[in-house]
């Protein structure tokens, strides 16, 4: 089995400053990770993903997530938020089996002006 | 292509009634799945389905039934509603790549 551990329930950020929403996870497979974003009253997104090949992965509005198999972490980061980036952010993480995805409890990212 | 959509989108009941929620996928998946999302728990596995026919309990079944008679279908049922069942549900479907989701909208239900 496996579990997510998001350490962060809440991160308060001013706009244009670096933020990282930390994610480790336990398992005893190798696993698939990811990041889904909701904003307000919406349904979950994908935000990136890590399946094989280069630890580091991007999205494609400034966010990046870098794979550490050694300390069995997701970490999140983004350089420079914006007021649009207020969402919650819930780290996720496959280990095969037909029960899909094990979610973390999630971060709430405050974005301040 | 809708992708996954969920019927109705909000419902408000009194204890002990009971309703079913829909979730339809038009992306020929085998896989679907029922999840509830309260504040500070993250989202919990109500039950899953491998395909027609199949069903299997997740993390959090007690209260609930499903039922999988049509591919695209995935119907989720409370018989007896309780305020504790008060949450947003969220279904999703998966193809051949388990670990890739397709998540619904969402259902707001309130349970007076």
């Amino acid at each position: 089995a496996q579990s997510v551990t998001q350490l962060d329930s809440q991160v308060p950020v001013f706009e244009e400053a670096p933020v990282e929403l930390r994610c480790n996870y336990s398992s005893s497979v190798s696993v698939y990770l990811f990041w889904y974003v909701q904003y307000p009253n919406q349904g979950l997104q994908l935000l990136l993903k890590y399946l094989s090949g280069s630890t580091l992965v991007e999205s494609i509005n400034g966010f990046e997530a870098e794979f550490n198999k050694s300390q069995t972490s997701f970490h999140l980061r983004k350089p420079s938020v914006h007021i649009s980036d207020t969402a919650e952010y819930f780290c996720a993480v496959y280990g095969g089996g037909a029960d899909g995805l094990t979610f973390g409890k999630g971060t709430h990212l405050i974005i301040q002006p | 292509n809708a992708g996954v959509t969920q019927t109705p989108k909000f419902r408000v009941l009194k204890t002990g009634q009971s309703m079913t929620l829909l979730c339809a996928q038009d992306m020929n998946h085998e896989y679907m799945y029922w999840y509830r999302q309260d504040p500070g728990m993250g989202l919990r596995l109500i039950h899953y389905s491998v395909g027609e026919g199949t069903t299997a309990k997740g993390e959090v079944p007690d209260g609930y039934n499903v039922s999988r008679l049509k591919k695209q279908n995935f119907l989720l049922g409370l018989e007896s509603a309780a305020p504790s069942q008060t949450s947003v549900y969220f279904c999703a479907s998966s193809g051949l790549f388990l670990a890739e989701q397709y998540f619904g909208p969402g259902t707001r239900l309130t349970v007076t």
